[in-house]
């Protein structure tokens, strides 16, 4: 079992407020990534980063905004929550490869389910 | 367009049966392609991975091919269990850019019955 951590795992909220999901991971990985998923759809990469202070954004557009000031912590905030937020959001890492991503495995965190109203 | 393509969308079988799940692509230059487990609720947890020149790979009860010619890979999954009912995602990476980004399936829901 990977040591990567997301919370909370349920969050049911109105609309325009703030929200911080938080992801966290022990195993000392420099990427990390936050990714998208609704129900019957496939991941879609919305947020990166190559270590501390590194962020990027991934394919889908996204409002939220990232952090990466410590390398085990990686949290993904929204300023003024909508419904179209309503999604899951999963956050993984990876070891740094030698080439690319995808030699590495991405260890995945159990997802926050948010529900805006 | 880069794609990730997979089948059936759902499956229902019956405890101790064999299933196959099926996943074609397109992208290129290919990498490798990894089989995730994603149980209701978690995050998805890697199965197999294999790159261009292997064909095979086992993990338990859990066999993937590849064909990289056809660029087609299956999942076999035999004898299966209760807890074997998830989802499984096929995720193909390319080499192509210095990210190696990840294109991902849609999934195959499985539900094994008792």
């Amino acid at each position: 079992e990977a040591d990567i951590y997301q919370t909370p795992r349920y969050l049911v909220i109105g609309t325009g407020k703030k929200i911080t999901l938080e992801c966290s991971q022990t195993m000392g990985h420099d990427k990390m990534y936050w990714y998208q998923q609704d129900p019957g759809m496939e991941l879609h990469l919305i947020h990166y980063s190559y270590g501390v202070n590194s962020t990027e954004k991934g394919d889908l557009s996204s409002e939220s905004t990232v952090s990466r000031i410590r390398t085990e912590h990686f949290p993904l905030t929204l300023e003024s929550a909508r419904p179209s937020h309503t999604s899951q959001y999963l956050c993984a890492s990876s070891e740094k490869g030698p080439t690319g991503d995808g030699n590495q495995p991405q260890h995945f965190g159990d997802g926050t389910r948010l529900s805006i109203l | 367009k880069n794609q990730v393509e997979q089948s059936p969308q759902s499956l229902i079988i019956l405890e101790g049966k064999n299933c196959t799940l099926q996943c074609n692509y397109t992208v290129s230059p290919f990498s490798n392609l990894r089989w995730y487990k994603q149980d209701t609720g978690r995050g998805p947890v890697s199965l197999t991975i294999m790159t261009f020149s292997e064909n095979t790979k086992s993990n338990g009860r859990y066999t993937a091919t590849l064909d990289a010619d056809t660029k087609q890979s299956s999942l076999h999954i035999t004898a299966s269990q209760l807890s074997d009912s998830a989802s499984y995602i096929c995720v193909v990476s390319d080499r192509g850019s210095t990210l190696g980004r990840l294109y991902f399936g849609r999934g195959t829901q499985l539900t094994v019955w008792p």
